[in-house]
C-alpha cells in the first residue's frame, strides 16, 4: 500500500520567515495530495491540495509543489505568523472512487515565534 | 459552514464496555470516512462508507470494530469490549463524490475516546 514520509517532525521559525515541509510517497498511482492543518484539540482542516496534473498551486501565503517523477511534494508557507503554529499533515490518495481515503504523513509541529 | 458533526466530543468507557461514535456528514455529502489518531501520530484510515454500503474497510481491525451508515441518520463507529489500546481520537470525514469528479474530504472535530 501507499506510504507517506514527512519531514521535518518539528520546525521552529521566527515570525515573518518562510517554512517548508516535505513529503515523499511510494505509490506512483497516487494523484491527489492535500495538506491539513490541525490545531490542538481540533480536527484536521484542509488548507491546500494539488492534483497530479499540475506541478504547483498557490493560495496567498501558502503554496504546494509536486514532483511526480521524484514522488515528492512540499508545502511552503511565506511570511509566517504566530497563528500558523499548528501540526501540519501531508496526505496522498489514489483517488479513483474517492479522494477521501487518504494516507497521512506523520505530521510536522510548526512553531512560529513572535 | 455546517461542517461534519461528531458526537460525543469526549467519551470515557471502562474496559469491556461498548463505545458508539456518531458522525453526521456535511450537508449533501454521501461519503463518510473514519480515521483513528493515536497520541502524537498521524491519522490512519479505517473505513469508507456510502449510504447503506461499506466501500472499503481495509483499515478496520478484524475484531470488535464495526461501522455503518444507514439510509437515515448518522454514521456509527462501534467498538465492542473496549481495551486501553483503543484510547485515541477518532475522526470522521465526508466528501461529495459524483460520477464526474471526486472532491476533497472535510473532517469533523473528532471524538476522543478514553478507556479506563
Amino acid at each position: 500500500g501507499e506510504n507517506v514520509e514527512q519531514h521535518p517532525s518539528t520546525l521552529s521559525v521566527q515570525e515573518g520567515d518562510s517554512a517548508v515541509i516535505k513529503c515523499t510517497y511510494s505509490d506512483s498511482a497516487s494523484n491527489y495530495f492535500p495538506w491539513y492543518k490541525q490545531e490542538l484539540g481540533k480536527g484536521p482542516q484542509l488548507i491546500i491540495d494539488i492534483r497530479s496534473n499540475v506541478g504547483e498551486k498557490k493560495d496567498q501565503r501558502i503554496a504546494v509543489t509536486l514532483n511526480k517523477t521524484a514522488k515528492h511534494f512540499s508545502l511552503h508557507i511565506t511570511e509566517t505568523q504566530p497563528e500558523d503554529s499548528a501540526v501540519y499533515f501531508c496526505a496522498a490518495s489514489i483517488g479513483g472512487t474517492s479522494y477521501g481515503k487518504l494516507t497521512f504523513g506523520q505530521g510536522t509541529i510548526l512553531t512560529v515565534h513572535p | 459552514n455546517a461542517g461534519v458533526m461528531q458526537n460525543p466530543r469526549h467519551l470515557v468507557r471502562r474496559r469491556g464496555q461498548e463505545a458508539r461514535l456518531r458522525c453526521s456528514p456535511m450537508k449533501g455529502h454521501s461519503h463518510v470516512y473514519w480515521y483513528r489518531q493515536l497520541p502524537e501520530e498521524g491519522l490512519k484510515f479505517m473505513v469508507y462508507l456510502q449510504k447503506e454500503n461499506i466501500i472499503d474497510e481495509s483499515g478496520m481491525p478484524k475484531e470488535r470494530f464495526s461501522a455503518e451508515f444507514p439510509k437515515e441518520g448518522p454514521s456509527i463507529l462501534r467498538i465492542q469490549q473496549v481495551v486501553r489500546g483503543d484510547s485515541a481520537a477518532y475522526f470522521c470525514a465526508s466528501s461529495l463524490n459524483t460520477d464526474r469528479m471526486n472532491t476533497e474530504a472535510f473532517f469533523g472535530q473528532g471524538t476522543r475516546l478514553t478507556v479506563v
